[in-house]
């Protein structure tokens, strides 16, 4: 079984330039959640995707944006980038995307610099 | 979303149990606590979950107080791998799966 991988694993932008990072989710998981942890801080929830359609945004702009495909891989988008969308963007996939009890399973994710 | 409470940060000492506390006040009757843990340069990892009763795992037990305001995850003998950021986290029906993350215990396994 496959976990969660993420790509690219490390990325140096400059800011105003966009950006597209990629998941694959484990098999058999419809659901993909995104999260952008800065530096000492714990991950911060940025959108989910269920069967294709958004289900649940964080308190991020529109500039962050997201794909979700039939295979139920995706993509987080983030145009305009600004310094402090420096982060580590992390994927999750699981089995459900409201389920009180389904664990999680957390990609490595994807070191994002913005210069 | 109801909050939780943890530690900043821990110690133990290799081969011991660890307890790590987690207070969850605002917790409501439909609310199940997970704890999940970051090992330096990983994403997170599920670690346990439980809503009433205390459970157990291969990886750790978790106690819950009997009026859910408080859990405690132990992990009963500590190794070096278990060096970690550990987050307590409450997980409902009306959050739509997504994980609140507080600031987590880092805990420090010494030889």
């Amino acid at each position: 079984e496959t976990g969660v991988t993420q790509s690219p694993t490390h990325l140096i932008k400059t800011r105003g330039q966009q950006v597209t990072l990629r998941c694959s989710s484990q098999s058999g998981h419809n659901t993909v959640s995104w999260y952008q942890q800065a530096l000492g801080q714990g991950p911060q929830f940025i959108f989910q995707y269920y069967r294709e359609e958004e289900n649940g945004r964080g308190n991020f702009p529109p500039r962050f944006s997201g794909l979700q495909f039939p295979n139920y891989s995706s993509e987080l988008n983030v145009n305009a980038l600004e310094l402090d969308d420096s982060a580590l963007y992390l994927c999750a996939s699981s089995f459900s995307a409201t389920s009180e009890y389904n664990e999680q399973f957390f990609g490595p994710g994807t070191r994002l610099t913005v210069l | 979303d109801a909050k939780t409470t943890q530690p900043n940060s821990m110690e133990s000492n290799e081969e011991e149990p660890v307890h790590l506390p987690c207070n969850h006040s605002t917790i409501s009757g439909t609310d199940y606590i997970h704890w999940y843990r970051q090992l330096p340069s990983q994403g997170p990892e599920y670690v346990i979950h439980g809503l009433t009763s205390n459970v157990n795992n291969r990886m750790a037990s978790l106690a819950i107080a009997e009026d859910r305001k408080s859990s405690t995850l132990i992990l009963h003998r500590a190794t070096l791998r278990d060096a970690a950021v550990y987050y307590c986290i409450l997980k409902g029906s009306s959050n739509t799966g997504k994980l609140i993350f507080g600031q987590g215990t880092t805990l420090q396994v010494k030889p």
